[in-house]
């Protein structure tokens, strides 16, 4: 079974730093690009980072770029999302999710992991 | 940017009776769309790919249908699990894919 799990989560000041990993589990990771989405409180759904499975491609959403890095760990089977920068927009539930292929053109989510709370306030 | 939307934002639907969601974009993205399921709490789960396969394990009351720009999701049977907000994404336009703003089906 595919098991995603975030941990990482939790309250920041704006301005500070955050690092979301993602533990991987039941399939062979390596073979699979993954991303970060987010859910801002009672909002939709906004992809804000993908990674290609060897990690040598990667995409940022506009409202990320230059604050957000995404990257693999595939020795560890862990996604990480290294937040920088943070302010009240960030605020959301960042999900991991696995595509269904090596890159993630023209490929879709599945599964998604719990998420995890992130939280920008003073 | 595509812009996806959906519509209606909310259904009221009695049990048992039939539920259509649609999904626009603002450009074709040919059969590149998937549909999600959100049940308060949990995470997004695939529904639908390709515009019209179900993901697996989905049960059959779930379809979709549709290409180019226009997309539906149909719930054939409502049941008490199906309650939930539904959310279209394109898939077409690497690397900015896009959701709608999601349909809450909600007991009538």
């Amino acid at each position: 079974e595919v098991q995603l799990v975030e941990s990482g989560g939790g309250l920041v000041q704006p301005g500070g730093s955050l690092r979301l990993s993602c533990a991987a589990s039941g399939f062979t990771f390596t073979t699979f690009a993954m991303g970060w989405v987010r859910q801002a409180p009672g909002k939709g759904l906004e992809c804000v980072s993908a990674i290609s499975g060897s990690g040598g491609d990667t995409y940022y959403a506009d409202s990320v770029k230059g604050r957000f890095t995404i990257s693999r760990d595939n020795s560890k089977n862990t996604l990480y999302l290294q937040m920088n920068s943070l302010t009240a927009e960030d605020t959301a539930v960042y999900y991991c999710a696995k595509y269904t292929s090596l890159y993630p053109t023209y490929n879709w989510f599945d599964p998604w992991g719990q998420g995890a709370l992130v939280t920008v306030s003073s | 940017e595509i812009v996806m939307t959906q519509s209606p934002p909310t259904l009221s639907v009695s049990p048992g009776e039939r539920a259509t969601l649609s999904c626009r974009a603002s450009q074709s993205v040919s059969s590149n769309l998937a549909w999600y399921q959100q049940r308060p709490g949990q995470a997004p789960r695939l529904l639908i790919y390709g515009a019209s396969t179900r993901a697996t394990g989905i049960p059959a009351r779930f379809s979709g249908s549709g290409s180019g720009t226009e997309f539906t999701l149909t719930i054939s049977s409502l049941q008490s699990e199906d309650f939930a907000v539904y959310y279209c994404q394109q898939y077409n336009k690497w690397p900015s894919w896009t959701f709608g703003q999601g349909t809450k089906v909600e007991i009538k």
